[in-house]
Order: C-alpha cells, then structure tokens, then sequence
C-alpha cells in the first residue's frame, strides 16, 4: 500500500530555512494531490499548502510568501521549503496525500509519521 | 479563511457511551467536511469524508452527518480504542482549515 516517510533535519536556527522531504512508496506522485501539514507541539494542525503532480501549488496565505513545494516525480518525492523561520515554525510536519474524487470528496487519506522540526535561537 | 469551531474541546466518557462531537463552520461549505482521529505520538487518521462517509476500514460505530455549516461526529458506543482527538476540516475552500479538536478522555 501507499506509505510516505518525511526526512529532513530536526534542528533548525531562526532566520534560516526548513527544508524536508517526502518519499513515496507502493504508488506514484503522479495524477494526485500532495500536502504538508504541521501541528505545534500540544496544538491543532495547520495546512501548508498543496502542490498537483504538473508542479502546480497553492499555499496558505498564511505562510505562502516563505514557502515553496516542489515535485520529482521520477524520484516519487516531494518537497517543502520554509524560509526565515521562528520559534513558531516548530511544529512535527505532516507530508499527506490529498485525495480528490468527485463530488464532495477532498481529504487527507494517507498521512506520514510526521518529523519533528525544532528552531533553535 | 472559513474558521472551524468544534464543542465540546474535551469530553469524558465512560466505555459504551454514544458520544457526539459537533462542528460548525463560520460560512457554508456544503458537504466538504473531513473528520480525523489522533491519538498520541501518531498521524491523524481519515474517519469521514464528504461528511457522511465512512473511509474504508472504519468501525460502523463512527457516523457523520450534516450539511452547511453544522455537522457531528457520532461514536454509537465508545471502546477503549476511541479515546483520542477529533478534529474536523474542510476542503470548501482554500486555505484548508481544521477545527481545534475534541478530545475524548476516559470518564
């Protein structure tokens, strides 16, 4: 079945930038969505953004003028970048599938184990 | 953005209980509504999607129902494995927004 695994560094410094990746196993980054998600420690989940398999993305106004996603579709993987972070970018960060059929059906039904990124001052 | 509000934020329950979890949404978002299980240390899970149907592999225990802006999770009878966070989301519109969660503790 479809697993994603994230890699990337668990210690970050402020101002500088997050970088992870995702890999894909048992599928193709092809003809879907691809997501990250974040959750602070003992808080709720914020959505990064999304990125389609043609590199086509859209972003979370929130963060979207320090984040890029990309796609390597002959590697199965994607990407996250996140520019200038703060103590407040800490987070685990979730790489997720976005699954879109239909009607009405739009979700996030595989998810990662998630890493936990650390900023440090 | 479209904000999510969920209630309660955390519940006691003893095992057997129904237990419903409500969610609304601060404008319309017809049926686009995803419900999510988390337990500590891992990733959320997919219960429900298109706020009434149940992903593959989920007990009939959890149903959601609802449409606009007010929907619920419901748990039928409470086991032991359902004792985590519940959070819900749309895909309405972007950004992708999640409620703040509900968590179900053991009474």
């Amino acid at each position: 079945q479809v697993q994603l695994q994230e890699s990337g560094p668990g210690l970050v410094k402020a101002s500088e930038t997050l970088s992870l990746t995702c890999t894909l196993s048992g599928g193709s980054t092809r003809t879907h969505y691809w997501s990250w998600i974040r959750q602070p420690p003992g808080k709720g989940l914020e959505w990064i953004g999304y990125l389609y398999d043609t590199g086509s993305t859209g972003y979370n106004p929130s963060l979207a003028s320090r984040v890029t996603m990309s796609v390597d579709t002959s590697k199965n993987q994607f990407s996250l970048k996140l520019r200038s972070v703060t103590a407040a970018d800490t987070a685990v960060y979730y790489c997720v599938r976005r699954w879109r059929s239909g009607t009405y059906t739009d979700a996030f039904d595989i998810w990662g184990q998630g890493t936990m990124v650390t900023v440090s001052s | 953005d479209i904000q999510m509000t969920q209630s309660p934020s955390s519940l006691s329950a003893s095992v057997g209980d129904r237990v419903t979890i409500t969610c609304r949404a601060s404008q319309s978002i017809s049926s686009y509504l995803n419900w999510y299980q988390q337990k500590p240390g891992q990733a959320p899970k997919l219960l429900i999607y298109a706020a009434s149907s149940s992903q593959s592999g989920v007990p009939s225990r959890f149903s959601g129902s609802g449409s606009g802006t007010e929907f619920t999770l419901t748990i039928s009878s409470l086991q032991p494995e359902d004792f985590a966070t519940y959070y819900c989301q749309q895909s309405y519109s972007i950004p992708l927004t999640f409620g703040g969660g509900t968590k179900v503790e053991i009474k």
